[in-house]
């Protein structure tokens, strides 16, 4: 069975600075996703990794793929109050039948400090 | 592009009790899928449909059922509601190629 660990589960960061979300999973996959989601509402997609050694840039958000490492990170640069959120990584696996379903980690609740 | 839109957004229903929720894909989205959120057990997949089949199912009971439309439309009903059945109930449409998920509001249950 396929888990997705994320860590740490919570962070605290000072405006300005920089730190990285990681992202492991336990099974053969090469489609990761990263979603926000800001409190009572719902997941907004950020980024789509499809292949190894991907990498995804948006603002000072920058996400990475290391299939053969089963390892995605999430690098925050120089933080921002508006980045505060709760960000979750999800690793697609193929299933029997051709459905993909999502398997979640638990999510890394942001807080960003002024 | 309007986005997925899930009726109801909240309720609150008692104990075994009946529910039916609802969800509208993205125009020209296909695979329909549904995910229960609580702070405990976090995103939990339930069931995906694409064409009007069930292709997938997440270990929940046989109290959560689902079907899909002939327009991409999609419901789920939980039958005779638990206190633990509380949850964010996250509707979410793909076009299949990427795998990416676009997720609705979600429709927040309260069971009583």
């Amino acid at each position: 069975e396929l888990k997705v660990e994320q860590n740490p589960l919570f962070l605290s960061m000072q405006e300005g600075k920089n730190y990285t979300i990681y992202c492991n999973y336990s099974t053969t996959s090469d489609r990761l996703y990263w979603y926000r989601q800001d409190p009572g509402k719902s997941l907004e997609s950020l980024f789509v990794l499809l292949s190894n050694g991907a990498v995804k840039q948006e603002g000072r958000l920058m996400a990475s793929l290391d299939t053969k490492a089963r390892l995605s990170t999430l690098h925050i640069t120089a933080a921002v109050h508006d980045l505060s959120a709760t960000y979750f990584c999800a690793v697609d696996t193929l299933t029997q039948g051709g459905s993909e379903k999502l398997v979640f980690g638990k999510g890394t609740k942001l807080t960003v400090n002024p | 592009k309007a986005g997925v839109t899930q009726t109801p957004r909240y309720l609150i229903k008692t104990r075994g009790q009946q529910v039916t929720l609802s969800c509208s894909p993205i125009s020209g989205h296909r695979s329909v899928s549904w995910y229960q959120q609580t702070p405990g057990q976090g995103l939990q997949f339930l069931f995906e449909y694409f064409s009007e089949t069930q292709r997938n199912k997440g270990n929940f009971p046989g109290r959560f059922s689902g079907r899909q439309f002939s327009n991409s439309r999609s419901e789920m009903n939980v039958s005779t509601l638990e206190l633990g059945d509380s949850a964010l109930y996250l509707c979410a449409s793909s076009e299949g190629s990427t795998g990416e998920l676009f997720f609705g509001e979600g429709s927040r249950l309260t069971v009583l």
